[in-house]
């Protein structure tokens, strides 16, 4: 048990409705990173977040967007549903912003159908 | 930009046989190397790391060195177990500027144990 906790486990909903994932970052960290898992793009950074400021933006679409709140918990919010957004969405924390080991959630299994 | 090539899978091993998987990886500073394994239907674990040059990482049997001279960072295990079968990941952090250490990964080595 890595400490950081998702939900849900599992979701599934349809084309062109909205969905959010829920992470809680282990005790202590401060850096919320969240990454989405597919078959045809393997493991792909989407964005970041330090102390409830975004920090580092990678292959995220503008139909999603996130956020930490002051708890430091994070939500991914996903609109727009395309069928291609089916993945698995891992949140990862680690200690700071820096060259820290980020430790990995269960991940939330989206389902688009 | 940063990039990580490992090795196409599946790999299917019997037990007690030696593991390689190779990785290699492209990145414009000095990153940090990791080894995340992912087991079926579970999330990713750290299995091992290296923070800088000629530094070995290791763990449960499993070890792998950072090699900047060949920008390798290959994983191995002299003896795999039925327990090892599981999805690994090579993956590399570095900072891509305002200090952001986001993971680059490989896509990916299963390996497959059979008793």
């Amino acid at each position: 048990d890595s400490g950081v906790t998702q939900t849900p486990k599992h979701l599934i909903t349809a084309t062109g409705q909205r969905v959010t994932l829920r992470c809680s970052p282990r005790s202590g960290d401060l850096s919320v990173y969240w990454y989405q898992q597919s078959l045809d793009q393997g493991l792909q950074f989407l964005i970041q977040y330090y102390n409830g400021e975004e920090r580092a933006k990678g292959n995220i679409l503008e139909r999603f967007s996130a956020q930490q709140f002051p708890d430091l918990h994070s939500e991914l919010n996903l609109s727009s549903l395309e069928l291609g957004d089916s993945a698995l969405y891992f949140c990862a924390s680690s200690l700071g912003q820096g060259m820290d080991t980020q430790y990995f959630g269960p991940g939330t299994r989206l389902t688009v159908l | 930009g940063n990039s990580v090539t490992q090795m196409e899978g599946p790999v299917t091993l019997s037990e007690e046989a030696f593991l390689t998987i190779n990785c290699t990886y492209t990145a414009t500073g000095y990153p940090s190397l990791f080894w995340y394994v992912q087991y079926p239907g579970e999330g990713l674990q750290l299995l091992l790391k290296a923070t800088k040059a000629d530094d070995k990482g290791s763990n449960k049997g499993f070890e792998a060195t950072y090699r900047k001279e060949t920008t390798s960072f290959h994983l191995e295990k002299g003896s795999v177990q039925v327990s090892d079968s599981a999805v690994y990941f090579c993956a590399l952090s570095d900072n891509s500027g305002a200090g952001s250490y986001q993971l680059t990964f490989g896509k990916g080595t299963k390996l497959s144990v059979i008793p």
